[in-house]
């Protein structure tokens, strides 16, 4: 989805490397996350912020931190990368519905790559 | 923990023909489930949701399935063309008490789907 940008889209580092990946929207959503995904496996949550002073842990948070700068960005780093944090790494944003259905909308990913 | 999974890993068929794609869920708590579409290198595109006080949904060639009895979701393609070749997945989103989004999906393995001309 254009609305939904992140960069870098390829990132190959060392380990030990401190590393940001970065999200923006311009869909006007509170909601933002962020997701990682392994070959063969489905998305894994890491952190989500449903608004700008909000930060939740995920189910995979270890090793992650992230920031959120306005309500259109929302940052996600590696203060010090290892190789299994190589993955596809996916941003999202959503919006609660005036049902309570909340359809998340995702950016085109980012492959980082931890040597 | 509760998990959503899927029956089938990969799924070929001709072209024309019609698809259906099927998930497992194990949260009862889940109220909103979500069939996405991934291309490669591409992020996941929504397809179709649905609602639990929902039976059934249709979109344009797609109709989503949901039986709560045997907590079952299947995603049917109409007339399948090459372009919907793609990765699928099914994701469940718990609501609160007052039916308000939870706004954390949990997503099935995914199902290659393969179309051939």
């Amino acid at each position: 989805d254009a609305d939904v940008t992140q960069t870098p889209r390829n990132r190959i580092t060392k380990t030990g490397k401190r590393i940001m990946l970065e999200c923006s929207q311009t869909k006007g959503h509170d909601r933002m996350y962020w997701y990682r995904q392994d070959p063969g496996l489905g998305l894994r949550l890491i952190y989500y912020s449903f608004d700008v002073k909000d930060i939740n842990k995920g189910e995979i948070s270890d090793g992650y931190s992230v920031s959120r700068q306005a309500q259109a960005k929302f940052s996600l780093s590696l203060e010090s990368a290892i190789p299994n944090q190589t993955a596809l790494y996916f941003c999202a944003t959503s919006e609660v519905s005036g049902v309570g259905t909340d359809t998340q909308y995702f950016g085109p990913g980012t492959r980082l790559t931890v040597l | 923990g509760e998990s959503v999974g899927l029956h089938l890993p990969t799924l070929s068929v001709q072209e024309g023909d019609n698809s259906i794609i099927n998930c497992a869920y194990s949260n009862s708590a889940s109220d909103y489930f979500i069939w996405y579409k991934q291309e490669s290198g591409k992020g996941p595109q929504f397809i179709i949701d649905i609602r639990s006080n929902m039976d059934k949904r249709q979109g344009q060639r797609v109709t989503v399935l949901l039986n709560k009895t045997v907590k079952h979701l299947s995603l049917q393609i109409a007339a399948t063309q090459p372009g919907d070749s793609a990765v699928y997945f099914c994701a469940e989103n718990p609501a609160n008490a007052g039916g308000t989004s939870y706004g954390k999906l949990t997503f099935g393995q995914g199902t290659i789907l393969t179309v051939h001309p």
